[in-house]
């Protein structure tokens, strides 16, 4: 079965960097899309990146554009998210998701507190 | 700009059915979305893939209870038979190319 498990959450200063890793099992991984997604306490899903199966292909919201980078390592299952010059208001659970356009499969979640 | 419009509460009865509404913003109608469904604490779950035309596809192991339709720019998810555990939070959903499209969530309550 598909799964999805996301790490690398945790407690980081303002203007600090993070680095989070979904890995991937119960599919082919190298074939398929992947995004994150965040959620702020209390409010609603925020797509955040893109990148396409071969990596060629990454889209970032205006929000974590020049601030955050999506990358995915095929031979490792993995995919990445890497949140450098980290703010108050990027406090949120980030979920990886496999994307067909709609992401039908969602991991639990890693939570990314940036307070100081 | 691709938008998605949906009421933020609504309510309805252990039992009865209810049905909750998605919106495309203007020029969009022609638009696919997806219904995600997320339970107290817990991460979202992919309910079904709705088109234009209202055929859908579920997910793995959603139940018969939930079914989806369309009309114009309106995307709809009725559930039936409602149970406590349907009480949640629903999100449509679209996208762009490689971008995706969250509507503002609609807090279930199960009374």
């Amino acid at each position: 079965q598909v799964q999805l498990v996301e790490s690398g959450g945790g407690l980081v200063k303002p203007g600090g960097s993070l680095r989070l890793s979904c890995a991937a099992s119960g599919f082919t991984f190298s074939d398929y899309y992947m995004s994150w997604i965040r959620q702020a306490p209390g409010k609603g899903l925020e797509w955040v990146s893109y990148i396409s199966s071969s990596g060629s292909t990454i889209y970032y919201a205006d929000s974590v554009k020049g601030r955050f980078t999506i990358s995915r390592d095929n031979a490792k299952n993995s995919l990445y998210l890497q949140m450098n010059s980290l703010r108050a208001e990027d406090t949120a659970v980030y979920y990886c998701a496999r994307d067909s356009g709609w992401y039908p499969y969602w991991g639990q979640g890693t939570l990314v507190t940036v307070s100081s | 700009q691709l938008v998605l419009t949906q009421s933020p509460s609504a309510s309805a009865s252990l039992g009865a059915s209810v049905k909750l509404t998605c919106t495309l913003s203007s020029g969009h109608s022609s638009y696919a979305i997806a219904w995600h469904q997320q339970q107290p604490e817990k991460g979202p779950r992919y309910l079904m893939k709705l088109n234009s035309d209202g055929s859908h596809s579920k997910g793995d192991g959603i139940p018969d209870r939930f079914s989806g339709s369309s009309s114009g720019a309106e995307r709809y998810l009725t559930i039936s038979s409602l149970q406590s555990e349907d009480e949640a939070d629903y999100y449509c959903q679209t996208w762009g190319t490689g971008i995706g499209v969250f509507g503002g969530g609609t807090k279930l309550t199960v009374l």
